[in-house]
């Protein structure tokens, strides 16, 4: 069975703080896709990563950065010198490989506090 | 503008009610899906159309029924509206293939009454 697991449901921060969002996901595939989203106040959904699983390599864009870790089956975020506008619903989902459906963890809420 | 468009962004209805939800891209995409997301689930996928003859069902399509009347519209009907249909729900577009990611748009939030 496919599950993502992002046990943290909500976390509060001081603007500059890092922090970091956990991902756990299940799969016995060897071939799949992770991918972080963003829900900001406004509702929407915006993309912020995508990684296969044969790309182990970490990603920095800014001040994000993402953990990708095969033997512990995670894909953490981190936000570092978090601010305001981080304020959000992150969600980490996974993708098997050939396969259109979208698997999402239930998601973390970030308050970043001025 | 944006490259994925719902419309209405919000909806009250009542019990019983029929209603559409509607879709349009211009990313050009194949492909195109309808996801509804509830408080503490995450998004769970309804529906989902590879081309205008290619619908498929996600993994909680009961009580719902959509139309893809063009490759770059979508549309996702309640016959008859419940309350526990009350969410907020997603359109997303994708490429296809292999590496990709969706493309959501920006949510319609629906109450049933």
């Amino acid at each position: 069975a496919q599950k993502v697991t992002q046990a943290q449901t909500e976390i509060s921060v001081v603007e500059k703080e890092d922090v970091t969002l956990d991902c756990v996901y299940e799969t016995r595939d060897t071939t799949y896709y992770l991918f972080w989203y963003k829900q900001p106040p406004s509702g929407e959904l915006v993309f912020l990563i995508r990684r296969n699983s044969f790309d182990e390599q970490n990603e920095i864009s800014g001040r994000y950065s993402w953990n990708f870790q095969k033997s512990t089956s995670s894909f953490n975020f981190t936000i570092t010198a978090s601010q305001v506008v981080d304020s959000a619903v992150y969600f980490c989902a996974l993708r098997r490989f050939n396969t259109d459906k979208l698997i999402f963890g239930t998601g973390t809420r970030l308050q970043v506090f001025p | 503008d944006a490259d994925v468009t719902q419309t209405p962004r919000n909806r009250i209805t009542k019990t019983g009610k029929r209603i559409m939800l509607e879709c349009s891209q211009t990313k050009g995409h194949d492909r195109m899906y309808w996801y509804r997301q509830d408080p503490g689930l995450g998004l769970r996928l309804i529906y989902y159309s590879f081309d205008v003859k290619d619908i498929n069902k996600g993994e909680i399509s009961d009580g719902y029924s959509v139309s893809r009347q063009a490759q770059a519209k979508f549309s996702l009907s309640l016959e008859s509206a419940i309350p526990n249909q009350t969410a907020l729900y997603f359109c997303a577009t994708s490429p296809g293939g292999h590496d990709y990611e969706q493309y959501f748009g920006p949510g319609t939030r629906l109450t049933v009454t």
